[in-house]
């Protein structure tokens, strides 16, 4: 792994089903962050943890939940999904103790609900 | 209320200079990112200021006015592979970015 990964690549799902987005990252980077981008707007938070064990909300936190029992992973749970949430779902990673903190993105999770 | 403008569309042609603009009200300034998005891909790290002045690198320059809460990215000798979205964000005072909505660059041959 190089960076940072996400799964599914896309997912067309039912409303009222449960889905989880999984994200990946190997460069130890202490700060994770979940983003929504949808046409016409800005990237989003969801929810974001600045280091494994802790988590917060973001701007748009509503029916989604977040886990960081690690480094690594930062899964993203929409817990019954709704047609709103339909979007293209970035990951990124950041070094709080860096000098500039840019964040690394993944690839994204592009969901339809239907 | 926290805000970052930039214009949705811009249009220019290879070979050419290019700038695009940002401005922001954010409560509290920890440095601002340009970062390049091309079509259905992830966005990847431009440039970063926090200090006034121009950055540059290579064909691509950032200045900031703190000041005056603005920003532009300025791209130099243009070629068809910066046709992409530019997303301009500021890290406030929870060092948390907020995103512009993003600039689409068409480069025109």
């Amino acid at each position: 792994i190089a960076g940072i990964t996400q799964a599914p690549t896309s997912q067309i799902l039912a409303a009222g089903r449960r889905m989880t987005l999984r994200c990946t990252q190997d460069m130890r980077h202490n700060a994770m962050y979940w983003y929504r981008q949808d046409l016409g707007l800005g990237l989003r938070l969801i929810h974001y943890s600045n280091t494994a064990g802790t988590t917060g909300k973001g701007e748009v936190p509503d029916g989604y939940s977040v886990s960081r029992a690690n480094t690594d992973d930062f899964p993203l749970t929409l817990a019954s999904a709704v047609p709103s949430q339909t979007s293209v779902y970035f990951c990124a990673s950041s070094d709080l103790a860096g000098a500039i903190n840019e964040q690394f993105f993944g690839p994204g999770t592009r969901l339809t609900v239907l | 209320g926290q805000n970052i403008d930039q214009p949705t569309e811009m249009t220019a042609t290879e070979g050419a200079i290019v700038q695009i603009n940002c401005t922001y009200q954010t409560s509290g300034f920890n440095g601002l990112f340009w970062y390049q998005q091309h079509a259905g891909e992830a966005p990847t790290f431009l440039s970063y200021n926090v200090l006034d002045g121009l950055e540059e690198k290579g064909r691509f320059s950032s200045f900031l006015s703190r000041s005056k809460g603005y920003s532009y990215l300025l791209l130099k000798e243009l070629q068809m592979k910066d046709s992409a979205s530019y997303l301009c964000a500021v890290m406030d005072s929870n060092y948390q970015l907020i995103w512009g909505a993003g600039t689409k660059l068409i480069i025109k041959p």
